[in-house]
């Protein structure tokens, strides 16, 4: 079993949807990233999350430290969100390494 | 701010040569970076990771003669295929971590083909 688990794998949607991913992790953690892959295939790190709840535009992540769960919500989906979003996990403080989860892959139809 | 740059972009090498990947951190100076792997449909697979000054470490499974690493100054780390095969052929990403964020800001990768 991986130590970061994201569902679902592949997401297709209309445009204006609530979309939701979700990650779970089966160890203790110190920070979780939420980053997206474009179909080229740059990255851009979205947020990071020890506790709570961040926003940033039409993108919300949320972590509950205690389930080991994050969610990633986009609202108002646009095609431009069209992208793979992963969730990386920093095991150790003052341990920079991150664990990734496999990616969701997100379509958004216009 | 916090821009990561990759070069080159895209390389077609044969059989048995090697290629050098640069990672550079345009606006802040990085004493960590990573390298990473990836195929196609996978997640990225840390290498290993390059200290300022200090040897690099590598993940297991990783041959450190087979990808040479330089973190030579503050801004730029190099990862060097040596001797490359067709099995070598992926997308290999860079990060840098800012150590003030604690976080890794990620380069735009570069496309390895071995013919």
């Amino acid at each position: 079993k991986n130590e970061v688990e994201q569902s679902p794998q592949n997401l297709t949607a209309q445009e204006g949807e609530f979309i939701t991913i979700n990650c779970s992790y089966s160890v203790g953690i110190s920070a979780l990233h939420w980053l997206q892959q474009h179909p080229g295939g740059g990255i851009v790190s979205l947020f990071m999350l020890s506790s709570g709840k961040k926003k940033h535009g039409r993108l919300i992540a949320t972590i509950n430290i205690q389930e080991k769960h994050s969610s990633l919500h986009i609202t108002a989906s646009h095609p431009r969100d069209s992208a793979v979003y992963i969730c990386a996990v920093k095991t150790g403080f003052g341990n920079e390494k991150l664990t990734f989860g496999t990616g969701t892959r997100l379509t958004i139809i216009p | 701010g916090a821009v990561v740059s990759q070069h080159p972009s895209r390389v077609i090498c044969k059989s048995g040569t090697s290629v050098k990947i640069e990672c550079r951190s345009l606006d802040f100076q990085a004493t960590t970076m990573f390298w990473y792997r990836q195929f196609p449909k996978q997640s990225l697979m840390l290498m290993a990771t390059s200290n300022e000054g200090s040897k690099a470490t590598y993940e297991q499974g990783v041959e450190k003669d087979k990808f040479l690493i330089n973190h030579a100054s503050l801004t730029l780390s190099t990862l060097t295929v040596t001797s490359a095969h067709p099995e070598d052929s992926s997308f290999y990403i860079c990060s840098a971590l800012l150590d003030s964020q604690e976080t890794q800001y990620f380069g735009p990768g570069t496309r390895l083909l071995v013919l």
